[in-house]
């Protein structure tokens, strides 16, 4: 299947500073990819879709000036989260799907875990 | 919106025996219907897919059923092994359109050697 990486894998930042997070679609050009945050012993939360070359489109309830989506290329996309606090603390997950094939399969990233101290 | 709401939270099952998790779906227009399996701070990935043309279908001792009409899919895990141990998830997606998958809460399944 198509394969999706993720960088960095786990990160530890203090409190106000911003992380950026980078999602990349290794076979195959992604022009939408996905973000998902999830929580310990939970299921996966989508925060926004992430399309190629336009605005992402946020789910309700997540902060777009907090949670920066950039997607400059058919192969990344990256997500900032900006002064984060420890209530940011969480495993963010990308995904992308292959437009070139014909199956519906989202492929997801390794994920972040990100601490925020 | 699609809701999908998956039953067990958690199962525990003896090694050898068989497990089955269900979904239901609210979405007449979904028609793919995958299961992830996650294990911990791993990512999801896709054990088995089901298209809503398609009743049943077996991958070795994987294998999901669907029923359109009471839009229901189940995934049925036989001779069940210590490494089957992890969490699963249920997805309905509506092709054609945004393809984003709209996941169930997850099944958390422990088999005990």
């Amino acid at each position: 299947g198509a394969v999706v990486s993720q960088h960095p894998s786990r990160v530890i930042c203090k409190s106000g500073t911003s992380v950026k997070i980078e999602c990349r679609s290794l076979d195959f050009q992604a022009t939408t990819m996905f973000w998902y945050r999830q929580f310990p012993k939970q299921s996966l939360m989508l925060m926004a879709t992430s399309n190629e070359g336009s605005k992402a489109t946020y789910e309700q309830g997540v902060e777009k000036d907090k949670f920066l989506i950039n997607h400059a290329s058919l192969t990344l996309s990256t997500l900032t989260v900006t002064s984060a606090h420890p209530e940011d603390s969480s495993f963010y997950i990308c995904s992308a799907r292959d437009p070139s094939s014909f199956a519906d399969t989202q492929y997801f990233g390794p994920g972040t875990r990100l601490t925020v101290l | 919106g699609e809701n999908v709401e998956q039953h067990p939270s958690t199962l525990s099952v003896q090694e050898g025996d068989s497990a089955v998790i269900k979904c239901t779906y609210s979405d007449s227009a979904s028609n793919y219907f995958p299961w992830y399996k996650q294990e911990l701070g791993k990512r999801p990935q896709l054990i088995i897919d089901i298209r809503s043309n398609v009743g049943e279908k077996k991958d070795q001792r994987i294998a999901v059923t669907l029923n359109k009409t009471a839009k229901h899919f189940s995934l049925h895990i036989t001779e069940t092994q210590p490494e089957d141990s992890a969490v699963y998830f249920c997805a309905a997606t509506a092709s054609g359109g945004s393809y984003i998958p709209t996941f169930g809460r997850g099944t958390s399944l422990i088999v005990h050697p």
